[in-house]
């Protein structure tokens, strides 16, 4: 149980265009799931937190117009890179909190590795 | 800086020798917890050890948890070359947001 997938694994698009990287939680319902992005050789930093059905809350220094996030569903979030730049590619990773958990739990998704050419 | 830090930065050692490696945070938490990420791949939970926790122990790995200096350790015994990874730990806090504050890393190499 708490499986949690990303779609796509990996993908590769030109600069200026929008990618849409989706995080669902399998098996159990998520009122909240997190997005974080790493660069290589370094740690995870949180994005932002994803609540269903209201606003994401950001990070400071994490643009909220180019970093849409969408969290229509109980298992469904979703972020929007737009107008990507070279800069944007990264190895983006979602995680779920169960909703029967309190948000004390957090299961990961396997990464989405972004590269922008 | 949110995150905490981690020493080594890196780690070389020999299969079968242990590896330890640290990690300091900088507020209150209520658990802690060590993941593995392979090269370029997603990341896997290996143990929790909540605020109230000094040790815990799972197979060849042993956390402490040392609140008063917000420090933790990951030992891993008989190190394998399949251990070959990096170590994060990642804490959340009492208070506030629940997401995970990530330490900066090691990353552990086990020549076979």
């Amino acid at each position: 149980g708490a499986v949690v997938s990303q779609h796509p694994s990996w993908v590769i698009c030109k600069s200026g265009t929008s990618v849409k990287i989706e995080c669902r939680s399998l098996d159990f319902q998520a009122t909240t799931m997190f997005w974080y992005r790493q660069f290589p050789k370094q740690s995870l930093m949180l994005m932002a937190t994803s609540n269903e059905g209201s606003k994401a809350t950001y990070e400071q220094g994490v643009e909220k117009d180019k970093f849409l996030i969408n969290h229509a569903s109980l298992t469904l979030s979703t972020l929007t890179v737009t107008s990507a730049h070279p800069e944007d590619s990264s190895f983006y990773i979602c995680s779920a909190s169960p909703t029967s958990s309190g948000g004390y739990e957090q299961y990961f998704g396997p990464g989405t590795r972004l590269t922008v050419t | 800086s949110q995150q905490g830090e981690e020493d080594p930065q890196a780690l070389s050692i020999q299969e079968g020798e242990n590896a330890t490696m640290n990690c300091s945070y900088k507020t209150s938490i209520n658990n802690l917890q060590w993941y593995r990420q392979n090269s370029g791949r997603g990341l896997v939970h290996l143990i929790l050890i909540r605020s109230n926790e000094r040790e815990k122990h799972s197979g060849r790995l042993r956390v402490t948890l040392d609140t008063s200096k917000k420090s933790s350790s990951l030992l891993i015994t008989a190190s394998r070359a399949a251990d070959t990874a990096s170590y994060f730990c990642a804490t959340d806090r009492v208070t506030g947001r629940r997401a995970l504050t990530f330490g900066s890393g090691t990353r552990l190499q086990v020549q076979p």
